[in-house]
């Protein structure tokens, strides 16, 4: 089993909608949680980070961390087409513990 | 305020042969993490350096060696290429205190 699971999609939505992302994770000892985008052939870029539970917004963008279900989700509100990347979330111990990504396409 | 940098952007080699990526760590940041990406998959964590000193170090073989130098910057070497080393190679920093990570551009290696 993997320490971060992830949805790799792909994802397709029409512009205006809300992208749902979400991660599951095993290792307890998390506990900064963060989200990356991912354009083509970049290099990741942090998006969000939140320490512990709970919510945490910037504009557009949502996150959620429930510790005790070991799960954390992303929202994206009025998704635009420039929104179209990968989005990867990522849990520290020590290290980064990366999912694999979701493509998410957003359509115009 | 410069963020991570890295060279070169993209490299090829040849089976067998050694390679050195570099990394600069963005301003104010005292510690350096190196990451693989292969393609369609997230990044998996190489080794980690701080003061100079490897700290924790990923599933990688000895192969994969790395150095930070006194003004935090770090280098990555591969020797003895194989084709499944083909991969972005990214590096991140940090403040050792607090590991909320950012990573530069990455470096594409083939090995062919």
């Amino acid at each position: 089993q993997k320490e971060v699971e992830q949805d790799p999609g792909p994802l397709s939505v029409p512009e205006g909608a809300i992208v749902s992302l979400n991660c599951t994770y095993s290792n307890s000892a998390f506990q900064y949680f963060m989200w990356y985008r991912q354009y083509s052939r970049k290099g990741p870029e942090l998006l969000m980070y939140t320490y512990s539970s709970g919510n945490k917004e910037d504009g557009r963008f949502t996150a959620q961390v429930d510790k005790s279900s070991k799960y954390i989700s992303l929202f994206i509100r009025d998704s635009q087409p420039s929104d179209s990347a990968t989005y990867l979330c990522a849990m520290d111990d020590y290290k980064l513990s990366f999912g694999a990504g979701t493509t998410v396409t957003v359509r115009a | 305020d410069a963020g991570v940098t890295q060279s070169p952007t993209h490299l090829i080699k040849t089976r067998g042969q050694q390679v050195t990526l570099r990394c600069s760590p963005k301003s104010g940041h005292d510690t350096v993490s190196w990451y693989q990406q292969a393609l369609g998959q997230g990044p998996q964590f190489i080794f980690q350096y701080y003061e100079e000193e490897e700290r924790q170090r990923g599933n990688f073989p000895d192969r994969f060696s790395g150095h930070q130098f006194p003004n935090y910057s770090s280098e990555l070497n591969v020797n003895a290429l194989l084709l499944g080393d083909s991969a972005l190679y990214l590096c991140a920093s940090s403040l050792v205190r607090e590991n909320i990570q950012y990573f530069g551009a990455g470096t594409r290696l083939s090995v062919l």
